[in-house]
């Protein structure tokens, strides 16, 4: 089976600018994730869809993070306006229910704000 | 909250030489523990698990065991392989509620040298 994708897998912008990620989870997984990690630190959960729903978007770093996942397919993180902070690389990863911790992770968007 | 407390690297080996990169976690309740590896320009892949405690988890020569005693979830390996250099997060989740995203550590870069 496919894997997750993710793209782009690159992106350069200035600070002030938006950006979209895209992320393809494996398909007929309800279970999709995003996470980032900033330079030097952790691995940071930031959201978990369930389908269409937002089960727990407890680690979205602030209300210039726009997740959606519309249709229960593919996902989009969206930071608007991006700031320096924002810089690193942004995983995404999917699961099917009911099979536990059977996680897959894309290889990830790599963000530099300038 | 959880943590993942892991050594920072770069780690560098020479070939056939014996790994073992320190894990360390603070959770409540019984989390399962992972290993991941990154390669170079790949995603996250799961190397390893175990879900209570004293289970080893083992896969490509790398193993671990759960210690919940000391909190620990060490990686090693026998003889280390080029092929083996990556960047490796241990990382655990929370069983049985609450938020369900995984908690990784800083990760280890392991660099094996011919």
């Amino acid at each position: 089976e496919a894997g997750v994708t993710q793209f782009p897998s690159h992106s350069v912008i200035e600070k002030g600018q938006t950006v979209t990620l895209r992320c393809d989870p494996i398909s007929g997984h309800d279970n999709l994730y995003w996470y980032r990690r900033v330079m030097g630190k952790e691995i940071k959960f930031l959201l978990h869809f369930v389908k269409e729903s937002k089960q727990d978007e407890s680690g979205m770093p602030n209300n210039r993070f726009l997740a959606e996942r519309t249709g229960g397919t593919y996902s989009t993180l969206k930071v608007q306006p991006a700031e320096l902070e924002d810089s690193g690389v942004y995983f995404c990863a999917s699961s099917r229910s009911g099979q536990g911790l059977g996680y897959t992770f894309g290889s990830g968007t790599r963000l530099t704000v300038v | 909250g959880n943590s993942v407390t892991q050594m920072e690297g770069p780690v560098t080996l020479s070939e056939e030489a014996f790994l073992t990169i320190n894990c360390t976690y603070t959770a409540t309740g019984y989390p399962s523990l992972f290993w991941y590896v990154q390669y170079p320009g790949e995603g996250l892949q799961l190397l390893l698990k175990a879900t209570k405690a004293d289970d080893k988890g083992s896969n490509k020569g790398f193993e671990a065991t759960y210690r919940k005693e000391t909190t620990s979830f060490h990686l090693e390996k026998g003889s280390v392989q080029v092929s083996d250099s990556a960047v490796y997060f241990c990382a655990l989740i929370k069983t049985g509620g609450g938020a369900d995203g995984l908690t990784f550590g800083k990760g280890t870069h392991l660099i094996i040298q011919p």
